[in-house]
């Protein structure tokens, strides 16, 4: 059963640094690409970036380009999202989710920018 | 970037009755590989989203078969046939075709009446 876990998640004051992770079971990560997907609170659903399966690759939303940085750890099976320079505007469930077509989703994790 | 829309943004709908939700790009999304990337996400109140469809009309495994998808090149449907409690929540269609970015409709709330 593919299972996605993210943690990392807080309360960060604006300006602030976090990193999300999201830990990956159930599949062959290594062959994967991977994606953070975004939800501000009661709106709709943002992708924010994405990694090809062995790094080689990653996209952002322009929102966080020089901000935001995607990478993984195939080893570990982990996907990470480091954030940085966080505003107001980057508060939001943060999802983890599994392959080009996002077949498979994690619970969230929620970020809060906020002083 | 390809706009997503969706139409209509809520729909009321009575238990067993039929349901309809669309969705239209600003491009085509056929791919030059000839496949359309074009999926559907259910998201139940407090829960993370979930994938029915990919491809605009492969239904995922576990999806129950009242959920139908259609259309081509920048129109596309989700049809529920008969509506259950199960299916309140918000509908998102996502294309895939042009990207990055992923873009994602801005959701279709279904409730019951």
């Amino acid at each position: 059963e593919v299972q996605l876990v993210e943690s990392g998640g807080n309360l960060v004051q604006p300006g602030g640094s976090l990193r999300l992770s999201c830990a990956a079971s159930g599949f062959t990560f290594s062959t994967y690409w991977m994606s953070w997907v975004r939800q501000a609170p009661g709106k709709g659903l943002e992708w924010v970036a994405n990694i090809k399966d062995d790094g080689s690759a990653k996209y952002y939303v322009d929102s966080v380009k020089g901000r935001f940085t995607i990478s993984r750890d195939n080893a570990k099976n982990s996907l990470s999202l480091q954030m940085n320079s966080l505003r107001a505007e980057d508060t939001a469930v943060y999802f983890c989710a599994k392959g080009t077509g996002a077949s498979h989703w994690g619970q969230g994790t929620l970020v809060t920018v906020s002083s | 970037e390809v706009v997503m829309t969706q139409s209509p943004l809520s729909l009321p709908v009575t238990l067993g009755q039929p349901a309809s939700i669309s969705c239209r790009s600003s491009q085509s999304l056929v791919s030059s590989d000839g496949n359309t990337y074009l999926n559907w996400f259910q998201q139940r109140p407090g829960q993370s989203p979930r994938r029915l469809i990919y491809k605009v009309s492969n239904r995922d495994s576990g999806v129950p078969d009242r959920f139908s998808g259609s259309g081509s090149g920048t129109d596309f449907t989700l049809k529920i046939s008969r509506v259950e409690a199960e299916d309140v929540g918000v509908y998102y269609c996502m294309q895939g075709t042009h990207s990055p970015p992923w873009t994602f409709g801005p959701g279709t709330k279904v409730d019951i009446k």
